[in-house]
């Protein structure tokens, strides 16, 4: 069935990186706009960055514009977010999604926590 | 960057109608309408609606969107127990070229 499984999170100190991943099944990843979003605790839904489906174009929040790059390995059927120069304020829960007339498919999400 | 505004909380009883908004502006929510996410607490969100009010299949028909203008509803009849949770708008912002969310509105049914 359709599927997205977010993988990486972790705990990390400030300053550090960690490269998220999100695995697709039952869909091509190249086939359609992606998406990561984040829900920090006790806060609601922030978009994160996009990358369209023919990968030419990427869209980032202003929050994480340069530090964090999205990208995808399309015979690994797989999304990625970089994610450098991490801030305590990055601690969240990072959810990737499919984009088809709305974000319709969601993983369950990653936890990342920046802490020293 | 703007994102679009939603009341924080909406409470209403049980079987009543609950009315939730969603205001942004000619970019986001005026251009093609935004989509809908309901999100359970430690749970993913999951799409109720999209562009055109159009409802996901699964989506019960007790949930129903409208647009008029830059200011968009989402409606939910008959409210249940199980629906009492975070409810959010979202939507491309054409102009900014970012994907903007509403803050979320805390549905409670008492």
């Amino acid at each position: 069935q359709v599927q997205l499984v977010e993988s990486g999170g972790g705990v990390v100190q400030p300053g550090r990186s960690l490269r998220l991943s999100c695995a697709a099944s039952g869909f091509t990843v190249s086939s359609y706009a992606m998406h990561w979003a984040r829900r920090a605790p006790g806060k609601g839904l922030e978009w994160v960055a996009l990358i369209l489906k023919d990968g030419s174009d990427k869209y980032y929040a202003d929050s994480v514009k340069g530090r964090f790059t999205i990208s995808r390995d399309n015979p690994k059927n797989t999304l990625y977010l970089q994610m450098n120069s991490l801030r305590a304020e990055d601690t969240a829960v990072y959810y990737c999604a499919k984009e088809s007339d709305g974000l319709d498919i969601w993983g369950q999400g990653t936890m990342v926590t920046v802490s020293s | 960057q703007a994102g679009l505004t939603q009341p924080p909380s909406v409470s209403k009883g049980l079987r009543q109608t609950a009315t939730l908004t969603c205001t942004g502006s000619s970019h986001n929510v005026g251009n093609e309408g935004p989509a809908w996410l309901q999100q359970y607490q430690g749970h993913p969100p999951k799409l109720l609606s999209y562009r055109n009010n159009k409802r996901p299949s699964g989506i019960s028909e007790r949930f129903s969107a409208s647009r008029s203008g830059n200011t968009a509803s989402l409606t939910i009849t008959g409210l249940q127990p199980e629906d009492e949770a975070d409810y959010y708008c979202s939507a491309w912002d054409s102009s900014l070229n970012v994907w903007v969310f509403g803050g979320g509105t805390k549905l409670t049914v008492l």
